[in-house]
């Protein structure tokens, strides 16, 4: 199966502070998704980006496929932002392969 | 309405019980898919179906099986519950253009 590596781990912040978050993956993909886990555990689609760049208020993301890694950008983040971060590749679109996620703590 | 909507939200059974969980979803999507999360990890691929007639097991289907009654409707069963199936399940489809949709999940508690 495909190896999907989140760095780092854990992260605390205080409100206002900016992040990044990398994904690494261990072979070609067709699909990539970052995913905000919240404190009640749903599941929150925040990018679908198997290559590209793409903004979403304050959150961006930018998949280099080539380079098998994606990054996901946080700016002036929130309390609410707290919770795990988790990216999923897919290379055949019928199993998905989780990272351990990030566990995102934002003080404020 | 949710795209993808799971019952029960919260489960506590008895081992050695058999136990459904259903999903059930309104935009059409052929794709559907269950996936098993424990505390601190990723999630697991249980099972996934392309179609009515198309099931196919994920890496840790032992101890549950699948229904796919209709294109909308995906339930996961386990057949004799077990305290280690104690996890949070999630639901999900392929929507085409923006990637996997979950449900809300299903918190079960296996005692």
């Amino acid at each position: 199966g495909i190896q999907v590596e989140q760095s780092p781990p854990d992260l605390i912040l205080q409100e206002g502070a900016n992040s990044t978050l990398r994904c690494n993956f261990s072979d070609s993909v067709n699909n990539l998704q970052w995913f905000h886990q919240n404190p009640w555990g749903q599941l929150i689609n925040l990018f679908y980006i198997p290559s590209g760049t793409k903004q979403n208020g304050r959150l961006s993301a930018t998949t280099v496929a080539t380079e098998r890694y994606s990054l996901l950008y946080i700016s002036s983040s929130q309390t609410t932002d707290s919770g795990v971060y988790f990216c999923a590749v897919d290379r055949n679109f019928n199993k998905f392969y989780f990272g351990s996620g990030t566990k995102l703590n934002v003080k404020p | 309405d949710a795209d993808v909507t799971q019952t029960p939200r919260n489960r506590i059974t008895k081992t050695g019980k058999r136990i459904m969980l259903e999903c059930s979803q309104t935009k059409g999507h052929d794709r559907m898919y269950w996936y098993r999360q424990d505390p601190g990890l990723g999630l697991r691929l249980i099972y996934y179906s392309f179609d009515v007639k198309d099931i196919n097991k994920g890496e840790i289907s032992d101890g549950y099986s699948v229904s796919r009654q209709a294109q909308a409707k995906f339930s996961l069963s386990l057949e004799s519950a077990i305290p280690n199936q104690t996890a949070l399940y999630f639901c999900a489809t392929w929507t085409g253009v923006g990637g996997y949709t979950f449900g809300s999940g299903t918190r079960l508690t296996v005692v």
